[in-house]
C-alpha cells in the first residue's frame, strides 16, 4: 500500500539554526499537510497545502515557516530560525481530496530536537 | 469553530474486556468526526469515520463508533480488547464545508491493556 514518506526520522539542530523537513506524499494525493505534536501534548495543525499554494494555516504557522513543493514529488516544511519551543514532532500527511471526503494519510513522522 | 473533548488521558483494560475511548466534539456546523491510532515511533493511522448516513460506524480491528448528535459524542468501542490494541488513540473533528482543510485533534487516549 503506498505510503507517506519522512525524512529525516530525527533531526537535531541548534537555536537560530534553519532547518528542512521533507516528505514524499502519495503520488495521486492532491492535498498536503503539516501537523505537529509536542511532547505529551495533542497533535496540532500547522497548514494544508493545494494546487501549489497554501490553503489554510494556523496561528503557529507565522513568518518562520514555510512550504514548498518544489519537484511534484516532495513536500517541504522549513523554519527558518529555530527555537526551543519548535521541539516537537512533525507529520506529513496526504489526501486525495479535502478531509471530510477522504482519509488522511499520515507519515510517521519527523522528531525535531532543539538545542 | 471546532473542538474535540477526550475525556480520560490513559485507560487501562484487561484483555478481552470492553474498550471504551470517550470523544465530544463542538461544532459550529456538521462535523465530520475521525478516530486515528498511533502506535509507538509510527504516523496516525484511520480507524474509522462519520460523514454522512449511518450513526454506527464500523473501521478496522473490530472498532466501532457511534455519532450521537443529541450528546455530540463520538465514542470509540471495542468488545474484546487484544494485547495488539495498545496504542494511542486521537478522535478528531472536521467541518464539512467546502472550504474546510484541516483536522482538529484531541489530546488523546493512551490505551493499555493488560493480561
Amino acid at each position: 500500500e503506498p505510503e507517506v514518506t519522512q525524512t529525516p526520522s530525527h533531526q537535531v539542530t541548534q537555536m537560530g539554526q534553519e532547518v528542512i523537513l521533507r516528505c514524499v506524499p502519495i503520488s495521486n494525493h492532491l492535498y498536503f499537510y503539516w501537523y505537529r505534536q509536542i511532547l505529551g501534548q495533542k497533535v496540532e495543525f500547522l497548514v494544508s497545502f493545494y494546487n501549489n499554494e497554501i490553503s489554510e494555516k494556523s496561528e503557529i504557522f507565522d513568518d518562520q515557516f514555510s512550504v514548498e513543493r518544489p519537484d511534484g514529488s516532495n513536500f517541504t516544511l522549513k523554519i527558518r530560525s529555530t527555537k526551543l519551543e519548535d521541539s516537537a514532532m512533525y507529520f506529513c500527511a496526504s489526501s486525495e481530496r479535502r478531509p471530510y471526503n477522504s482519509p488522511l494519510h499520515f507519515g510517521n513522522g519527523t522528531r525535531l530536537t532543539v538545542t | 469553530a471546532q473542538s474535540v473533548t477526550q475525556l480520560g488521558s490513559h485507560v487501562s483494560v484487561s484483555e478481552g474486556a470492553l474498550v471504551l475511548l470517550r470523544c465530544n466534539y463542538s461544532s459550529s456546523v456538521p462535523p465530520y468526526l475521525f478516530w486515528y491510532v498511533q502506535y509507538p515511533n509510527q504516523g496516525l493511522q484511520l480507524l474509522l469515520k462519520y460523514t454522512t448516513g449511518a450513526t454506527l460506524v464500523k473501521g478496522i480491528n473490530g472498532f466501532e463508533a457511534e455519532f450521537k448528535k443529541s450528546e455530540t459524542s463520538f465514542h470509540l468501542t471495542k468488545p474484546s480488547a487484544h494485547m495488539s490494541d495498545a496504542a494511542e488513540y486521537f478522535c478528531a473533528v472536521s467541518g464539512n464545508t467546502g472550504t474546510a482543510s484541516k483536522l482538529t485533534f484531541g489530546t488523546g487516549t493512551r490505551l493499555q491493556v493488560t493480561l
